[in-house]
């Protein structure tokens, strides 16, 4: 079962720009993850934000959280041509200890 | 260095033969999990294991079996009986079976028919 819906699915941006991706879910939830795969590659574990905290930041990475609208965004500044990957969120249900529910992604390109 | 290990990373199945992913892990992490992504799509979870000796069924178990023999090992078959096959197949881990925790994955296995 999908949780996670991430829009849009796929985006293009000039380097030195901000991307943000957004990452909508249907149920509560323990924590959201956001993860990065590069082409034919596994993925990498980005920033985890637990329900009670509404920001957090990682480097250029932001990330925000929405629980009553069941909404997460990740913005990265200043992007650069090796940000190009597809980025997942991933929920972690009440009660669904251990196992993530992964979105279908977003598709970001950035040109150098 | 550690990290998870799954082989191979090309892999073709002939009509009605079983084949095995493997995946290895020296991270020594009590959970793993088997993920399938098929092109455009998020990841679906087809198995996981909590603690050795133990495994569960995820959202699309039909078609593959698990064993979690030993703590650092868990290999997937995906057996005559799954239909369609062809997809892109991830191994992961986590240091316990927990809410919290983040998930380390190996480089993918490509699986398609002939």
């Amino acid at each position: 079962s999908q949780q996670g819906e991430e829009d849009p699915q796929a985006l293009s941006i000039q380097e030195g720009e901000n991307a943000t991706m957004n990452c909508s879910y249907k149920t509560s939830i323990n924590n959201l993850q956001w993860y990065r795969q590069n082409s034919g590659r596994g993925l990498v574990h980005l920033i985890l934000i637990r329900s009670n905290e509404r920001e957090k930041h990682s480097g250029r990475l932001r990330v925000t959280l929405d629980t009553s609208k069941k909404s997460s965004s990740l913005l990265i500044t200043a992007s650069r041509a090796a940000d190009t990957a597809s980025y997942y969120c991933a929920t972690s249900g009440v009660g669904n200890t251990g196992k993530l529910i992964f979105g279908q992604g977003t598709t970001l390109q950035v040109k150098p | 260095d550690g990290g998870i290990t799954q082989s191979p990373k090309y892999l073709f199945r002939k009509e009605g033969q079983n084949v095995t992913l493997s995946c290895e892990q020296n991270l020594n992490h009590d959970a793993m999990y088997w993920y399938r992504q098929d092109p455009g799509q998020g990841l679906r979870l087809i198995y996981y294991s909590q603690i050795v000796n133990d495994f569960q069924k995820g959202d699309i178990a039909e078609g593959y079996s698990v064993s979690r023999e030993k703590k650092e090992s868990f290999p997937l078959t995906v057996t005559s009986a799954q239909k369609n096959p062809t997809a892109f197949y991830l191994c992961a881990s986590s240091m316990t079976w927990s809410s919290n925790e983040k998930l380390f994955f190996g480089s993918g296995t490509q699986l398609s028919v002939l």
